[in-house]
């Protein structure tokens, strides 16, 4: 019953080094979503896709980059980190958005030094 | 473009007193709306839903109206615990666009 599994959980990155993060949900979802979260602005929304293949802008999307390459795994990239992307991120999926809600993963914290 | 609007917080409440916490939305279409809740540490869980005008969501003693008149779906408690202390977001879906939009939540502190 694992629901959507953010990996990895908590990361240090230096500046300008890049990685992915990966999410994956079991519930067969046809819709993801990347949100980052930050004191005082509540949860703001960097990509989404709404299917396999399908992928589209949030938010604020500057400075990542998203693939949607299988159903159930939906990757964020930052090229190129930075400072001002030290945050919690959070994956969410939902079966649509009419009527439903979204799940969401436990989180991945990242600081970039 | 649609926005969800909460009362900051922290909220500082003792043990058994009405919690009240104010949510108002701008949607172009007919949204759902929603109140998660996160504890610390945690990812959000679905507290409570509404889909349409002058639906009453519910669950564990909480209660939240669908107002379409006044835009608003207020969370209600009648008596909080200590356990209840915890970062609650309202938020709402719009099926015109895709998304989830969330407030920036309410910090609730419960004293015993």
């Amino acid at each position: 019953n694992a629901g959507v599994t953010q990996t990895p959980k908590f990361r240090v990155l230096k500046t300008g080094q890049s990685m992915t993060l990966l999410c994956a949900q079991d519930m067969n979802h046809e819709y993801m979503y990347w949100y980052r979260q930050d004191p005082g602005m509540g949860l703001r929304l960097i990509h989404y896709s709404v299917g396999e293949g399908t992928t589209a802008k949030g938010e604020v999307p500057d400075g990542y980059n998203v693939s949607r390459l299988k159903k159930q795994n939906f990757l964020l990239g930052l090229e190129s980190a930075a400072p001002s992307q030290t945050s919690v991120y959070f994956c969410a999926s939902s079966e649509g958005v009419f009527n439903t809600e979204a799940f969401f993963g436990q989180g991945t914290r990242l600081t970039v030094v | 473009g649609d926005s969800v609007t909460q009362m900051e917080g922290p909220v500082t409440l003792s043990e058994e007193a009405f919690l009240t916490i104010n949510c108002t939305y701008t949607a172009t279409g007919y949204p759902s709306l929603f109140w998660y809740v996160q504890y610390p540490g945690e990812g959000l869980q679905l507290l409570l839903k509404a889909t349409k005008a002058d639906d009453k969501g519910s669950n564990k003693g909480f209660e939240a109206t669908y107002r379409k008149e006044t835009t608003s779906f207020h969370l209600e408690k009648g008596s909080v615990q200590v356990s209840d202390s915890a970062v609650y977001f309202c938020a709402l879906s719009d099926p015109g666009t895709y998304k989830y939009i969330f407030g920036t939540g309410t910090r609730l502190k419960v004293l015993a």
